[in-house]
């Protein structure tokens, strides 16, 4: 079976600080699809990025990262020098081949104070 | 990606009565997906609905409490029957599209704006 867990429920940091949401998944497939997804007060969601589990280059937009380590079965998002534009629920995901259900953790809700 | 509407954005429905909630696609998709998201929760995936078949529903959600239509590549609707205030939830359809040649179930889904159903 699988399963995305975020520990953290909820994170409060001061704008301009930096800020990593964990995100620790168990799949027993080789081949899999990992996601995080922003969700604003309003409520849409936001996809940001998809990585293949045979892809483990870290990938930096902005002033987000992400950090993928198979070994630690861990995909990481990373945010530098927050906003408050970045409050919102952020969820990361998992997908294994073979059509598949998006699997969510629970999120982890960020609120950047000024 | 898929630019994807849903109507109604909001509403609030009496106990025991029915709401339909409609998706909108601007271009074709193989794929379209419901999911159920309650307050301060995850989101759950209520059913898989591709054109020209019956919708395949997960455990815990019955065709009969949620049907769902699929009449072409880029609409679908989904009812919610006989509502409880437990149905009170943010209902999302996301969309995903495999038809650049890629496997089905390894592309992104994209997500609609939701729909914010209240019932009192």
């Amino acid at each position: 079976a699988q399963k995305v867990t975020q520990a953290q429920t909820e994170i409060s940091v001061v704008e301009k600080e930096d800020v990593t949401l964990d995100c620790v998944y168990e799949t027993r497939d080789t081949t899999y699809y990992l996601f995080w997804y922003k969700q604003p007060p309003s409520g849409e969601l936001v996809f940001l990025i998809r990585r293949n589990s045979f892809d483990e280059q870290n990938e930096i937009s902005g002033r987000y990262s992400w950090n993928f380590q198979k070994s630690t079965s861990s995909f990481n998002f990373t945010i530098t020098a927050s906003q408050v534009v970045d409050s919102a629920v952020y969820f990361c995901a998992l997908r294994t081949s073979g059509n598949t259900p998006l699997v969510f953790g629970k999120g982890t809700r960020l609120s950047v104070i000024a | 990606s898929a630019v994807i509407s849903q109507k109604p954005s909001r509403d609030i429905c009496q106990r025991g009565t029915s709401l339909t909630i409609q998706c909108q696609v601007d271009s074709q998709v193989t794929m379209m997906f419901w999911y159920r998201q309650q307050p301060g929760q995850s989101l759950t995936l209520i059913a898989t609905a591709n054109q020209g078949s019956e919708a395949t529903y997960e455990s815990g959600f019955v065709i009969d409490k949620f049907p769902i239509s699929r009449p072409n590549l880029t609409f679908s609707t989904l009812t919610v029957s006989n509502m409880s205030p437990e149905d009170s939830s943010i209902y999302l359809c996301s969309v995903e599209d495999h038809g650049r040649g890629k496997l089905l179930g390894t592309d992104t889904q994209y997500f609609g704006p939701g729909t914010r159903l209240t019932v009192l």
